[in-house]
């Protein structure tokens, strides 16, 4: 089945240091992947996404490349800030599916340092 | 609404009870989703609809889960005769459509459930 395996935190960072959070996934479609974020007290929100092969997700100077030759989609960020300091969640679905629901990874916990 | 609301923020209940959970979702989103998320547990699929009806029930852990969508709007999750093991922090998702494609989920703060 469909599944989502990330990096297992928590991972602690000096501000302006770079970031990496694995991601692999398993799927018997094609899926879309994503990078959810959870802010202290906030809901999930998406941070990015990418539906194909080789397509690069970017916002708030994250990136990811969907690598399927790997079935990757790390998360990188060349210098974090303290305002990064949140949970974040791997996820995909399976675009060959109509019920449009997301695999979760378990989360990994980042915190940045000033 | 402005954003997908969920009542109540925290519950603390005693083993055996039931218990509501409450979504109100964004207007005019068809998709609906219920996830479940545990400490180190990561987030756990419970329950899809669309509109009112529910396509995809294959998440809900055991018979004493149940929820509903009336209006093709507000959600209820129930539990009944909650036990310690559900203890967890349990988040409603909104989409436009079958958000799981192109499209994004958008979440609630959630409701923290907790089972004495």
């Amino acid at each position: 089945g469909d599944s989502v395996t990330q990096m297992e935190g928590p991972v602690t960072l000096s501000e302006e240091a770079f970031l990496t959070i694995n991601c692999t996934y398993t799927a018997t479609g094609y899926p879309s992947l994503f990078w959810y974020v959870q802010y202290p007290g906030e809901g999930l929100q998406l941070l990015l996404k990418a539906t194909k092969a080789d397509d690069k997700g970017s916002n708030k100077g994250f990136e990811a490349t969907y690598r399927k030759e790997t079935t990757s989609f790390h998360l990188e960020k060349g210098s974090v800030q303290v305002s990064d300091s949140a949970v974040y969640f791997c996820a995909l679905s399976d675009r060959g599916s109509t019920l449009g629901r997301l695999y979760f990874g378990r989360g990994t916990q980042l915190t940045v340092w000033p | 609404g402005a954003g997908v609301s969920q009542s109540p923020s925290n519950k603390v209940t005693e083993k055996g009870k039931d218990v509501e959970l409450r979504c109100d979702p964004i207007s005019g989103h068809t998709a609906l989703y219920w996830y479940r998320q545990s400490l180190g547990q990561g987030l756990e699929f419970l329950i899809y609809f669309q509109g009112n009806s529910a396509p995809d029930k294959s998440g809900l852990p055991s018979d004493r889960f149940s929820a509903e969508r009336t209006g093709g709007s507000v959600s209820t999750l129930t539990i009944q005769r909650t036990q310690q093991e559900d203890s967890a922090v349990y988040l409603c998702a909104s989409s436009q459509g079958p958000g799981g494609h192109d499209g994004e989920l958008f979440f609630g703060e959630g409701s923290r459930l907790t089972v004495l």
